[in-house]
């Protein structure tokens, strides 16, 4: 197992657009989670699924925000008419019980 | 929530110094962890530590729980050890601080 894997790693779009992101976890871990990081700053928790369920949603994730995990395997992120407020690194990470462990994060750049 | 604190925001050193990062947490966690943020941006993990101490070469970590604090030591620092460090604590998710910016000078 190569770690939290996530795709793509750089996604440049328009202002309006849609896009998504996906997160492959480590293969036994039943948790996952989505961050935002902006420059300068912590990340900062979006959203958590325990197998596929989603247990819990930040603030943060507006309604353009939505966030599944089918069967509780991977996961997508997907935002909706995208704004340039929402440009930053979005991290995924995954754990059994404890530990979690980051995949490489996708940076999003609105313009 | 939980809040996380760190500190100090940012540090300099001579290459071979020591140093101690601190982090506070306002509430009871399950879970603590290090971090360093390469300049690519991922997190690596350093220590899982909701509490005692350990050790990984030139980095160590102790957490006293009951008063709500870890520390991240790093001894005879290197230039590859500049970057961000982060502190991570919570119960089932975690909260994270701001962050150390660390640079080692040569």
């Amino acid at each position: 197992d190569t770690g939290v894997s996530q795709d793509p790693r750089h996604k440049i779009t328009k202002r309006g657009q849609n896009v998504t992101f996906r997160c492959d976890p480590i293969s036994e871990h039943n948790r996952l989670y989505w961050y935002r990081q902006t420059l300068g700053q912590g990340p900062e928790f979006l959203t958590y699924f325990q197998n596929e369920a989603q247990l819990e949603k930040s603030r943060l994730l507006s309604d353009r925000f939505s966030a599944e995990r089918p069967k509780g395997s991977f996961s997508t992120l997907e935002i909706q008419r995208t704004e340039q407020g929402d440009s930053a690194m979005y991290l995924c990470a995954s754990s059994l019980e404890a530990e979690a462990f980051f995949g490489q994060g996708t940076r999003l750049t609105v313009v | 929530g939980i809040q996380v604190e760190q500190s100090p925001p940012d540090l300099i050193l001579q290459e071979g110094a020591n140093s101690t990062l601190r982090c506070n947490f306002s509430d009871s966690v399950n879970n603590l962890q290090w971090f360093h943020q390469n300049p690519w941006g991922q997190l690596i993990n350093l220590f899982y530590i909701p509490s005692g101490t350990k050790q990984n070469g030139r980095l160590s970590a102790t957490t006293v729980a009951t008063e709500r604090y870890s520390l991240l030591y790093i001894s005879s620092s290197q230039t590859t050890d500049s970057g961000v460090y982060f502190c991570a604590a919570g119960t089932y998710k975690y909260i994270f601080g701001t962050g150390t910016r660390l640079k080692v000078l040569a």
